[in-house]
């Protein structure tokens, strides 16, 4: 069966330093992978998607990036963070199925 | 493009009472619609599926939700709830854009379940 990993749970980090947030998916290959946000009373934001391999679209310009190094690996990075981009972090596939699997998500804190 | 509206962002009901939370949807083609509920500090579990056949799909937790083409919904309904249901709700549509299946969601529904 399928799974998806992503970590950490919970980070907090000062303004100005660097980000990388991981997400990998096991049991399935080539997925496409998502990354949402969820801030407080904003619903899901997508940020990210990708389809394949290096292959990144991004839905909304912003202080962040992502990299698919391999096939069921998608990382969420930001060179110097912002206290903007504090929120609920949340890593998703979907491929065979239709339907959307998530990770437990990464509660982000900027200081 | 797809979009999907929760015209209700949170909805308090009593315990045993029935609950209807609103989903409306638009796409310019055929869609797969979904509901999904979030624990606090969680992802996102999915609770039914819409991909064809029967408008009325039944999902865990005593959920159900119906799908009306001609109205664009999909509302979800529960006829009893429980203290254990409070929690915040997803609506979503997934379409086939560019080649693959992207997932769309609305802005989430608090249901709050009063003792």
């Amino acid at each position: 069966s399928q799974t998806i990993h992503q970590w950490p749970a919970t980070l907090v980090q000062p303004v100005g330093s660097p980000l990388s947030l991981e997400c990998t998916v096991e049991g399935t290959s080539n997925p496409n992978l998502y990354w949402y946000r969820q801030a407080a009373g904003r619903g899901l934001q997508l940020l990210f998607y990708s389809v394949g391999i290096g292959q990144i679209s991004s839905e909304v310009p912003q202080n962040l990036s992502a990299s698919r190094p391999q096939d069921r690996q998608f990382i969420l990075s930001s060179k110097k963070l912002l206290l903007s981009d504090s929120g609920f972090y949340l890593c998703a596939w979907n491929g065979g199925p239709v339907e959307a699997f998530f990770g437990q998500g990464t509660r982000l804190t900027v200081v | 493009a797809q979009s999907v509206t929760q015209l209700d962002s949170q909805v308090p009901v009593f315990e045993e009472a029935p609950v209807e939370l609103r989903c409306n949807y638009s796409s310019s083609v055929s869609v797969y619609l979904f509901w999904y509920v979030q624990y606090p500090n969680q992802g996102l579990q999915l609770l039914l599926k819409y991909l064809s056949g029967s408008t009325l799909v039944k999902g865990i937790n005593g959920f159900e939700a119906e799908f009306n083409k001609s109205q664009t919904s999909f509302h979800l309904r529960k006829p009893s709830v429980h203290i254990s249901d409070t929690a915040e709700y997803f609506c979503a549509v997934s379409d086939l854009v560019g080649g693959y299946q992207k997932v769309t969601f609305g802005t989430g529904t608090k249901l709050q379940v009063i003792p």
